[in-house]
């Protein structure tokens, strides 16, 4: 069974700190993992990486795999107060054709006080 | 502008009762997906849909069920049979294929169901 765990699952820090959210996984026939922001309704697509080392960023947003350690990471710098939201990671797995779905690991709420 | 639609967005059902959680896209996807999301569980995947008429259970598919008559609609029945409803439910879709990218969701905004 595939399986994702996301550490920490909850994260008080400052504005302007800066912080890293993990994501563990294991699957079979990996394909890619995938990052979502979900501030209250609707989870929001942020980054998916398929390659190691390679790092993917968004303004303040940054992440990168590790295939050989099963990991990635989700850094914010610089943290703002509208960045307060659940963090969820996710991973895709090859399969037979077409799409099975994601398998998501229990989200990291993090909160930016001013 | 494309995108997913569920409704209602607050529900509130009696034990015992069938409940129908509505979800439409104009985005041209070809797979639909219903996860449901407790408190620290993360989201679980119900029920999948790839194709029109065609569906396939999840990991917590008991007590649920779907179809798929349409493209653009996969709604979602909770029946009497599932032991503890009350949960917020999220409806997604995808291009389906087998190309990198290709279950990159697009979610609605979901629909909070109360079972009293």
């Amino acid at each position: 069974e595939d399986k994702v765990v996301q550490s920490p699952l909850s994260l008080v820090v400052h504005e302007g700190d800066t912080v890293t959210l993990n994501c563990s996984y294991e699957v079979t026939n990996f394909r890619s993992l995938l990052w979502y922001k979900q501030e209250k309704k609707a989870p929001t697509f942020l980054f998916m990486l398929t390659s190691s080392g390679i790092e993917k960023k968004s303004g303040r947003l940054s992440s990168i795999l590790d295939k050989k350690e099963l990991f990635s990471i989700l850094n914010i710098t610089a943290t703002q107060t509208g960045d307060s939201a659940i963090y969820l990671c996710a991973v895709e797995a090859f399969s037979g054709g077409g799409a099975d779905g994601l398998t998501f690991g229990k989200g990291t709420h993090l909160i930016i006080q001013p | 502008d494309g995108g997913i639609t569920q409704s209602p967005k607050y529900l509130f059902r009696k034990e015992g009762q069938n409940v129908t959680l509505s979800c439409e896209q104009n985005l041209n996807h070809d797979a639909m997906y219903w996860y449901r999301q407790d408190p620290g569980q993360g989201l679980r995947l119900i029920y999948y849909s790839q194709i029109v008429n065609d569906f396939q259970k999840g990991d917590i598919a008991e007590g649920y069920s779907v179809s798929r008559e349409k493209k653009e609609s996969f709604p979602l029945t909770v029946t009497s049979a599932q032991k503890n409803p009350t949960a917020f439910y999220l409806c997604a879709s995808s291009i389906r294929g087998r190309y990198s990218g290709a279950n990159v969701l697009t979610f609605g905004a979901g629909s909070r169901l109360t079972v009293l």
